[in-house]
């Protein structure tokens, strides 16, 4: 069945460096990779989408790219800040275009 | 702004109670979605609706039942509340089409069922 991993660990990084988290996917080809923001109790903000035929997107400080070789988008913040901390989740469509699968997240801890 | 609001943020049940969720978006979307989030298990789709009326099954709807008879309105019921469904439950929205839309999701209900 198709999977979207994202890995469970922490990523403590400190404030200023670029942040960079993982999302693989296996089973199928996505159309397309969405990434959302989780504060804690918070329901997840969109942040970007970028399709299969893109190779990177940008939005201000983040960048996020999509390699169908590998299976993987990365996600990029760059120039940190403590409060980008938060988890951070990754989404395909299923192929049926029906649902959104979602990863399990990955935290990220920015200290000052 | 889209908004998504859900009707508590904390809930106290005890095993046995029917519970009721409701969730309301202010956007006109077309679709609304039921989730669940447990840690480890990231969120999992309940139901969801395309329309009024509609409703389709997710990935892990036993025990749970849902209502749209208004557009912006979506009703997650627990019919007989179980220790099991202690979670933290999302709803969201989006305009139209399939999953493709981009997701605007509610605050969330911390449910502590007893």
């Amino acid at each position: 069945s198709q999977k979207i991993e994202q890995n469970s660990e922490a990523l403590n990084i400190q404030e200023g460096k670029t942040a960079t988290l993982t999302c693989n996917y296996t089973n199928y080809s996505p159309a397309y990779l969405q990434w959302y923001r989780q504060d804690p109790g918070r329901g997840p903000v969109f942040l970007l989408l970028i399709r299969e035929n893109e190779k990177e997107k940008r939005k201000e400080r983040l960048k996020v790219t999509f390699d169908t070789t590998l299976k993987q988008s990365l996600f990029h913040i760059t120039a940190s800040q403590p409060a980008d901390s938060a988890t951070y989740l990754c989404a395909s469509p299923n192929t049926g275009f029906q649902k959104l699968v979602f990863g399990t997240g990955t935290r990220l801890l920015v200290s000052p | 702004d889209v908004k998504v609001t859900q009707s508590s943020r904390y809930l106290v049940k005890r095993t046995g109670e029917k519970v009721f969720l409701e969730c309301v978006q202010d956007m006109d979307h077309e679709n609304m979605f039921w989730y669940r989030q447990d840690p480890g298990l990231g969120l999992r789709l309940i139901y969801f609706s395309y329309d009024v009326k509609m409703k389709e099954k997710g990935d892990i709807p036993e025990g749970y039942s849902v209502s749209r008879e208004k557009k912006e309105r979506f009703s997650l019921i627990l019919e007989s509340a179980s220790t099991n469904q202690t979670s933290m439950y999302l709803c969201a929205s989006s305009l139209s089409g399939g999953a493709q839309e981009t997701q605007y999701f509610g605050p969330g209900t911390r449910l502590l069922v007893l």
